[in-house]
């Protein structure tokens, strides 16, 4: 068991650019979550999608980003026409089931894909 | 407005010490409370996770206790280790499917 797996690792991008953030979740969990971390600043929530569906984006920026997970593949964080204030550790986690379920399923991080706008 | 607290920012402190990390929030309507920590470039690995319906939580010398009507959550590290360097983040689930972070305290073991 792989845990949760995003790539990439690391990203440059010049302002205007497209940045593209896969996440694989654990074998077995059909939960996502995607956190940001500005630097110096805490992880902030951004989006909770199951398969093929967006569950509470509220954490999104309005503009520029969206996010996927369809039935087949890894979970797409996508940010078009990236600026600098983007930049930024974005953080996926997955889970078996929602965290209001009984039992709380526990969130499994993955390591982070680490954007940088130049 | 659902805020999460750590204060110190920064902590040094000798290896062999016992040390406390405090952890405090804002609505004590909470679901779970969970501690984790983060290594530099590196993921989030979870600590420990408490219930609302919980005090306390123990793994290996890891104690986490959990007073709700104060707002106020603590981690107890024994017999601290250089390996135990890292920042140690505080979350706190308030009933829905969002976590909510604390800024860290940046724990430095010197040996």
């Amino acid at each position: 068991n792989a845990g949760v797996m995003q790539n990439p690792r690391h990203l440059v991008r010049r302002r205007g650019q497209e940045a593209r953030l896969r996440c694989s979740p654990m074998k077995g969990h059909s939960h996502v979550y995607w956190y940001r971390q500005l630097p110096e600043e805490g992880l902030k929530f951004m989006v909770y999608l199951q398969k093929e569906n967006i569950i509470d984006e509220s954490g999104m920026p309005k503009e520029r980003f969206s996010a996927e997970f369809p039935k087949e593949g890894p979970s797409i964080l996508r940010i078009q026409q990236v600026v600098r204030g983007d930049s930024a550790a974005y953080f996926c986690a997955s889970s078996r089931g929602p965290q209001s379920s009984s039992g709380a399923n526990v969130l499994t991080f993955g390591a982070g894909s680490r954007l940088t706008v130049l | 407005k659902q805020e999460v607290t750590q204060i110190p920012a920064a902590l040094s402190v000798p290896e062999g010490e016992n040390l406390v990390l405090n952890c405090s929030f804002t609505d004590s309507a909470i679901y779970n409370l969970q501690w984790f920590r983060q290594d530099p470039g590196k993921g989030l690995t979870s600590l420990l996770l408490i219930q609302s319906s919980q005090r306390e939580q123990t793994s290996g010398r890891l104690n986490a206790s959990l007073d709700k009507s104060s707002g106020r959550s603590t981690l107890y590290i024994a017999a601290s280790q250089p390996g135990d360097s890292a920042t140690y983040l505080c979350a706190v689930n308030f009933g829905n499917e969002k976590l909510t972070f604390g800024t860290g305290t940046r724990l430095t073991i010197i040996p």
